[in-house]
């Protein structure tokens, strides 16, 4: 299957910083990528669609100031976390979608704001 | 609104049994169903996926049968083992890039 390499893998930071996630698909071009976050033994919540080259379309609740998501090539999209506090800690899930139809993600990055 | 239902929330199998997860929906408009594999720490892998017209399709020890008019589909994993625990999300793709997510499986299979 296509892959889609998201960096880091984890990250700690201190409460106030922000924090970029990068989301590659490496062997496909993606006009279509998805954020979501995931809690503890709980299902993929989405965050937002971001389609290349034009802004990111975002959940009902979601903050579009503290989640700023960026998608300027066909291959990567990047979200950043802004002004990072606790709450904001978990699962971040980054997905890619291949010709219109499969969906693939990547291995996920774990935030823990101190 | 759940516009995909899983069930069952966990399931625990014998090594070489029988693994059966369940999904059903709603909305006939949808026209692509995959199955996603989530190990711990982990992002969830495409399975195996399906379109509404064909009722069944395997891969390997996974197969996925879909009953269009009863609106269901279940992922059966054969021979299950170890190495199959893991929680697996049905899911059901809406107009082209909209896709809505089961709730999950956990399934742990024993030795």
């Amino acid at each position: 299957g296509a892959v889609v390499s998201q960096h880091p893998s984890w990250v700690i930071c201190k409460s106030g910083t922000s924090v970029k996630i990068e989301c590659r698909s490496l062997d496909f071009q993606a006009t279509t990528m998805f954020w979501y976050r995931q809690f503890p033994k709980q299902s993929l919540m989405l965050m937002a669609t971001s389609n290349e080259g034009s802004k990111a379309t975002y959940e009902q609740g979601v903050e579009k100031d503290k989640f700023l998501i960026n998608h300027a090539s066909l291959t990567l999209s990047t979200l950043t976390v802004t002004s990072a506090h606790p709450e904001d800690s978990s699962f971040y899930i980054c997905s890619a979608l291949e010709f219109g139809e499969k969906l693939f993600f990547g291995s996920g990055t774990q935030l823990s704001v101190l | 609104q759940q516009q995909v239902k899983q069930s069952p929330q966990s399931l625990i199998v014998q090594k070489g049994g029988i693994s059966i997860i369940n999904c059903a929906y709603e909305n006939t408009a949808f026209d692509y169903f995959p199955w996603y594999q989530q190990f711990p720490g982990k992002g969830p892998a495409l399975l195996i996926a399906i379109r509404p017209d064909v009722s069944e399709k395997k891969e390997g020890r996974f197969t996925i049968s879909f009953n269009k008019s009863a609106k269901q589909f279940s992922l059966h994993i054969m021979d299950s083992q170890p190495g199959d625990s893991a929680t697996y999300f049905c899911a059901a793709r809406y107009t082209g890039n909209q896709f809505y997510f089961g709730t999950g499986t956990s399934l742990t299979v024993i030795p």
